[in-house]
């Protein structure tokens, strides 16, 4: 597997600021994903982020609320812009690991834990 | 667009009881399968995946999964529980190339 961090663990920010979210990994990865997991819910993918290329949007997620940065590949970054309460989740990294012929398997981040007041 | 449907959002046992979560899923081809736990205030970690081998997948912490086509599911089970399981578990499914879906999680209370 791989070491995956992210920082900070956890923030409170006031409506209409902007949290960046950092996710580091201890080795090269080509495939990074964001996903948020609302209060009691399940994880949505938010974007995937490949290194030296514009990150790819799901449905309902846009560049300007959700910023994404891959400068190289073992980091990357994640804007939550102009906050609003809505925003209040668990925000999460993971990373695609391929080794040979087995199967691509995504680990994750001990994600971020946002309150937005 | 693939699905996942995890029945019971919470699902209790006694220690020492069998585990059984629940996971169907949707596809018309066979697809990659995973169980994830995450712990509380955590992050999710990987138990076990499927991959088109043997349909019965042996993961960490005693926990396995069997794929069975004809139902479209893979329940993830435990002979025996134990007080560290009490987590929320979540099956997810590949869609495309590289895109997981997840179902909307179970919590696993255990009870002395």
């Amino acid at each position: 597997s791989a070491v995956i961090s992210q920082k900070p663990s956890r923030d409170i920010c006031q409506r209409g600021t902007s949290l960046t979210i950092q996710c580091q990994v201890d080795s090269q990865v080509t495939m990074m994903f964001w996903y948020r997991q609302q209060p009691g819910q399940s994880l949505t993918l938010i974007a995937t982020a490949n290194q030296g290329s514009e990150a790819t949007y799901e449905s309902g997620f846009v560049i300007d609320k959700f910023p994404i940065s891959r400068p190289n590949l073992t980091f990357s970054t994640l804007t939550v812009s102009n906050m609003s309460p809505e925003d209040s989740s668990i925000y999460l990294c993971s990373v695609e690991l391929r080794r040979g012929a087995s199967t691509d398997t995504q680990y994750f981040g001990p994600g971020t834990r946002l309150t937005v007041l | 667009a693939q699905s996942v449907t995890q029945l019971g959002s919470h699902v209790s046992v006694s220690e020492g009881a069998l585990v059984l979560l629940r996971c169907n899923y949707s596809s018309s081809v066979p697809p990659y399968l995973f169980w994830y736990v995450q712990y509380p205030n955590q992050g999710l970690q990987l138990l076990l995946k499927y991959t088109s081998a043997a349909t019965l997948v042996k993961g960490i912490n005693g926990f396995e999964a069997e794929f069975k086509k004809s139902e479209t599911s893979f329940h993830l089970t435990k002979p025996s529980a134990h007080m560290s399981d009490a987590a929320e578990y979540f099956c997810a499914v590949t869609e495309g190339f590289q895109k997981l879906v997840f179902g909307t999680g179970t919590r696993l209370l255990v009870s002395p």
